[in-house]
């Protein structure tokens, strides 16, 4: 059973930096085609792709957000860390991390989904 | 604004069809890049509904069906219950913006 949680802080000021991590279970990083993502939705707004990372370590941004994002994994731990740099009130969102469905090609689909974790940007 | 274009709601009473419609260019879906939909129940987290344009995941009733034709993608719900009353989101993938892309939603409301 695949099973995928977003942790992190409460609340972010603006310019800080965000540390999310999604921890695991289920599946592996270091299988071949595994890959988890980070997708964000503001409060009422669509959902937005935001980076992805492989079993083999390649990694993919969304380029409007690429100056600001790192993500990273250790699966020694079963987790990816998604960290956005300078963060602003327009950042507000839920923030979702989810598994990349196997055998999904150039588009990937997610087949499993956190709950989701809501991080507020606010002095 | 999203690159792919969602009708912002959608309604229909119970028993009945409805679609939704996915509409793109030559950038994105019109390039043959593969469509997903998902499902957003109210609180929820996202759950994928149809895969690479026409394929359901296991458990996802018959009753929803995607298509792709051109630059455009639709999602049918036939046999409408009060179940499926949701938001409804498109994904695709955009060669100009190099990047995986979400359309801007379709809120479905059962009358």
């Amino acid at each position: 059973q695949i099973t995928l949680k977003e942790s992190g802080p409460t609340l972010v000021k603006p310019t800080q930096t965000l540390t999310l991590t999604c921890t695991f279970s289920g599946f592996s990083l270091t299988t071949t085609g595994v890959g988890v993502g980070w997708i964000r939705q503001p409060p009422g707004k669509a959902l937005e792709w935001l980076a992805l990372i492989y079993w083999d370590d390649d990694k993919r941004y969304s380029p409007s957000l690429k100056s600001r994002l790192t993500i990273t994994m250790d699966t020694s731990k079963n987790q990816v860390v998604l960290r956005m740099t300078n963060m602003d009130p327009v950042d507000t969102a839920t923030y979702y991390c989810a598994h990349r469905r196997l055998g999904s090609g150039v588009v990937p689909s997610f087949d499993y989904w956190g709950q989701g974790t809501l991080v507020p940007v606010s002095s | 604004q999203s690159v792919l274009t969602q009708p912002p709601s959608v309604s229909g009473a119970p028993g009945q069809r409805v679609t939704i419609s996915c509409t793109g260019s030559s950038s994105n879906i019109g390039s043959g890049y593969d469509v997903h939909w998902y499902q957003q129940l109210p609180g929820s987290a996202p759950k994928l509904l149809i895969y690479t344009n026409t394929n359901r995941p296991s458990g996802v009733p018959d009753r929803f069906s995607g298509s792709r034709s051109g630059a455009s993608a639709s999602l049918a719900i036939t046999g409408l219950q009060a179940e499926d009353e949701a938001d409804y989101y498109c994904q695709s993938y955009d060669s100009s913006m190099r990047g995986a892309v979400f359309g801007g939603g379709t809120q479905l409301t059962i009358l």
